[in-house]
């Protein structure tokens, strides 16, 4: 197992144009979280799916945003009508979780979108 | 307002320096996590704390939770190159809690 895979990278987009970015968790891992980072700011908690149930979304998750995760292994996470706003690193952690509390993540390399 | 305070945001020291960086909270978190990251990459896991007045160690770098489990300080011994980058502390608010809240992060470099 190669840990968290993201897809792609780097996204440039011009402002209203959707884009939809993949997540591949750890196999073993039951748990899979979206999160945002802007420059110079921690992340940021979006969502997160235990199998292929949301089970949370944040409030900064507008109704532009969708996440899914069928079949409770990759995951998607898109943004309709993208607005400059949302430029920033997306980022896709997994976790194997026993119900007892999260002890600690593993990320991918994040997504980075531009919107211009 | 942030709920995980960081300080300093930024620090750069000379190699073979110590440092500390401290993770402060008006909240009492049941687990706390530093993280490393580096330009371009996602976050690292360094370790997680559990019990208040734990302490660990990982090779040059002492972390400790604080006795009421609002708090925790990252400190590093001689400083090198290679430790240079973002350094997140991130808690589970509450037993069970599945999501992590982060601080701002403290951003380190390190001089030859």
């Amino acid at each position: 197992d190669t840990g968290v895979s993201q897809d792609p990278r780097h996204k440039i987009t011009k402002r209203g144009q959707n884009v939809t970015f993949r997540c591949d968790p750890i196999s073993e891992h039951n748990r899979l979280y979206w999160y945002r980072q802007t420059l110079g700011q921690g992340p940021e908690f979006l969502t997160y799916f235990q199998n292929e149930a949301q089970l949370e979304k944040s409030r900064l998750l507008s109704d532009r945003f969708s996440a899914e995760r069928p079949k409770g292994s990759f995951s998607t996470l898109e943004i309709q009508r993208t607005e400059q706003g949302d430029s920033a690193m997306y980022l896709c952690a997994s976790s194997f979780s026993t119900g007892q509390g999260v002890y600690g993540y593993t990320f991918g390399s994040g997504t980075r979108l531009t919107v211009v | 307002t942030q709920l995980l305070e960081q300080s300093p945001q930024f620090l750069s020291i000379q190699e073979g320096e110590n440092l500390t960086v401290y993770c402060n909270s008006s909240s009492v978190f049941s687990s706390l996590q530093w993280y490393r990251q580096e330009p371009g990459e996602g976050p690292v896991l360094l370790v997680t704390v559990v019990t208040g007045g734990e302490v660990k160690k990982l090779k040059r770098l002492t972390f400790q939770f604080g006795d009421a489990r609002k708090d925790s300080s990252l400190h590093i011994t001689a400083a090198q190159p290679g430790d240079t980058g973002l350094y997140l502390c991130a808690g589970a608010r509450v037993q069970g809690a599945q999501k992590l809240v982060f601080g701002q992060g403290t951003r380190l470099t390190i001089n030859p």
